[in-house]
């Protein structure tokens, strides 16, 4: 089955910085990356996603980047402000309603 | 849009009750809906997939009989914990897949529902 593997566990930026997260897959077949942003104690919420026939895609202050060759995807949150403070995670799935799979998560700090 | 609520969001049991969690999509059908675990400062392990209609299909290592997964219609889902011990304690989300506002892999998940077995 799919294992996604996502780095880092913890990331410390100062508020106006930028933070880049990274996560690999197995499954050449995944075709789906959704990223979550968790808050403490709720629920998981989409913040963005890219499908396999797009290399990247930006909203905002956020941005997702497919290297589909490498199989790994990443996260960047430019000019980081402190509600950009939770639980990040990752995932991966071959589509069409197919089960996620999650990364273990990155716990994002951003400091005044 | 795309909202999914359950119901209750904190509940404490005593070993050997059965505990039941309500999953429910608000504004749309969730033609399919997940349950997941998650254990604190930890991922999301997914429990079963469940279709309206449908038995549940359950994760490697998931016990069925323990974990009562019923959808009986496109809004609601349940999960039932049955004869829970204090390992049982987690957080449990639901998400529901389905709404046709959104892409079709999308899942929107619920506010989760934290269960403490003494």
């Amino acid at each position: 089955g799919e294992n996604v593997e996502q780095h880092p566990s913890t990331l410390s930026v100062q508020e106006g910085d930028s933070a880049v997260i990274k996560c690999t897959y197995s499954d050449s077949a995944s075709n789906y990356f959704p990223w979550y942003k968790q808050e403490l104690g709720k629920r998981p919420q989409l913040i963005i996603d890219i499908r396999s026939n797009v290399g990247e895609k930006k909203d905002q202050r956020i941005a997702v980047t497919l290297n589909k060759t490498a199989k790994h995807f990443s996260l960047h949150i430019t000019e980081t402000q402190p509600e950009d403070s939770a639980v990040y995670f990752c995932a991966a799935s071959t589509g069409g309603g197919n089960k996620l799979t999650f990364g273990t998560g990155t716990q994002l700090k951003v400091e005044l | 849009g795309a909202v999914v609520s359950q119901h209750p969001s904190r509940v404490i049991c005593k070993s050997g009750t059965s505990v039941k969690i309500e999953c429910r999509s608000l504004d749309f059908q969730a033609t399919t809906m997940f349950w997941y675990r998650q254990f604190p400062k930890q991922s999301l392990m997914l429990m079963a997939t469940s279709n309206e209609g449908s038995k549940a299909t359950y994760e490697q290592g998931v016990e069925k009989d323990k974990f009562l997964i019923n959808h009986a219609s496109l809004t609601l889902s349940t999960l039932t914990v049955t004869s829970a011990h204090p390992e049982d304690s987690s957080f449990y989300i639901c998400s529901g897949r389905g709404d046709p506002r959104g892409a079709q892999e999308t899942q929107y998940f619920g506010p989760g529902t934290r269960l403490l077995v003494l």
